[in-house]
């Protein structure tokens, strides 16, 4: 079975530049998470998909970041304009049912200068 | 957002002995707990978990505990070994939304 894929690794951008993210979930997962983790923190979560529908963004800076599920698979998260605090660790994950573990991707390490 | 808590950022201890990792959580819907495993440079990997209607779960040399009374958690790692060294999170999720959170994790080194 295929882990959860995520793309870029790696990024570094300027400050006030844009960037996305993409999440590849394992097949038949229902449910989609982004977390941010900031160095020496737990992962926080953004936002959690289920389906194509959002279950909870409350946690998500909506002036800045914003997220989709195409037909209820794929998923992208956007920052623009990026800031200098939104360097982290962006990672995806994803379950198949509710009170499941979720499986987590490799990240995406954002460098923000 | 603290609802989930790891109060000790490191832990030490002797190879072959016990490790006891605590979480503790203040959110009373949350039903379901998971403890995760992670790496440098990698995603965290899931561990164990338990749900609610239990207060413990084993899984050879892991053990969870779960006190509902006391919003805590405990991981119980007999023998430790050198290759458990690692970031260990604690995480809780409610069943009527699935929305998962985590502590702030505890860094375990196991010394040979």
């Amino acid at each position: 079975e295929a882990g959860v894929a995520q793309s870029p690794r790696y990024k570094i951008i300027e400050k006030r530049q844009s960037v996305a993210f993409w999440c590849n979930p394992i097949s038949g997962h229902a449910t989609l998470y982004w977390y941010q983790q900031i160095l020496g923190q737990g992962p926080k979560l953004l936002i959690q998909f289920q389906n194509n529908g959002v279950v909870d963004d409350s946690q998500l800076p909506k002036d800045r970041f914003s997220a989709e599920r195409l037909k209820g698979v794929d998923s992208t998260l956007k920052i623009q304009p990026a800031k200098l605090e939104d360097s982290a660790v962006y990672l995806c994950a994803s379950s198949h049912t509710v009170n499941t573990e979720a499986f987590f991707g490799q990240g995406t390490r954002l460098t923000v200068v | 957002d603290q609802q989930v808590k790891q109060n000790s950022p490191s832990l030490s201890v002797q190879e072959g002995r016990i490790s006891i990792l605590n979480c503790d959580y203040t959110n009373s819907m949350f039903d379901y707990f998971l403890w995760y495993k992670k790496y440098p440079a990698e995603g965290p990997t899931f561990l164990i978990s338990i749900s609610s209607i239990k207060d413990k779960n084993e899984d050879g040399r892991f053990t969870v505990f779960l006190n509902k009374s006391a919003k805590h958690l405990s991981l119980h790692i007999v023998p430790s070994q050198p290759g458990d060294s690692a970031v260990y999170f604690c995480a809780a999720s409610a069943r009527y939304n699935n929305d998962m959170r985590f502590g702030a994790g505890t860094r375990l080194t196991v010394k040979p």
